[in-house]
């Protein structure tokens, strides 16, 4: 099966700090990437579509300039949560997705981020 | 909008007994995805359905991609301890215009040894 891999699995910073995940395919080219966020005991919400070479996709009501997301090559993926809050604690997870013909989105282990 | 509905949203369940949960939307969907994530890990997929009627196995697990293409089912045969965890539906919705896809509330699974 596919590999996805997401790092670092944790983080904790300070209020005010930017802090950056990354999302890697390991083994296929992703041409497509996303990006959820979870709170606890609830589902996974899509942030935005990452699309290499191009600019990302927000879903309604997710700040641009917040999380940033950089998507430069066909296996890597980055958010980059910018002037961090406590209320950006949550687990955020990536998946990637095969190119053309497949649907399947393996995902990342996830990033359990906190903000003190 | 694009919504997914699951039920049932938790379930207790004895070892060796079969599990039923499914999904619903208003909307129609394009391809159906079942996935399992345990806590604090990034989901697993399960199967994945991509035509209407397909019915498809993974070992004991069976999912159905229905007629009206806005509803599906998954099924657990003979549970045992390790099927503990929070299953989610997922789904491409066929209006988006950008590869997208959303999940389901998810259906908290318990096993009684």
């Amino acid at each position: 099966g596919a590999v996805v891999s997401q790092h670092p699995s944790r983080v904790i910073c300070k209020s005010g700090t930017s802090v950056k995940i990354e999302c890697r395919s390991l083994d296929f080219q992703a041409t497509t990437m996303f990006w959820y966020r979870q709170f606890p005991k609830q589902s996974l919400m899509l942030m935005a579509t990452s699309n290499e070479g191009s600019k990302a996709t927000y879903e309604q009501g997710v700040e641009k300039d917040k999380f940033l997301i950089n998507h430069a090559s066909l296996t890597l993926s980055t958010l980059t949560v910018t002037s961090a809050h406590p209320e950006d604690s949550s687990f955020y997870i990536c998946s990637a997705r095969r190119p053309t013909g497949w649907t399947e989105a393996f995902f990342g282990q996830g990033t359990r981020l906190t903000v003190v | 909008g694009q919504q997914l509905n699951q039920s049932p949203q938790s379930m207790f369940i004895q070892e060796g007994e079969d599990v039923s949960m499914n999904c619903t939307s208003s909307s129609i969907f394009n391809t159906w995805l079942w996935y399992k994530q345990d806590p604090g890990e990034g989901p697993v997929l399960l199967i994945a359905l991509y035509k209407a009627g397909e019915l498809t196995s993974n070992g004991r697990l069976t999912a159905q991609f229905g007629i009206t293409r806005k509803d599906s089912f998954l099924n657990i045969s003979a549970s045992i301890p390790s099927d503990v965890g929070i299953y989610f539906c997922a789904g491409q919705p066929r209006e988006t215009s950008y590869d997208k896809v959303i999940f389901g509330p998810g259906t908290s699974l318990s096993v009684i040894p």
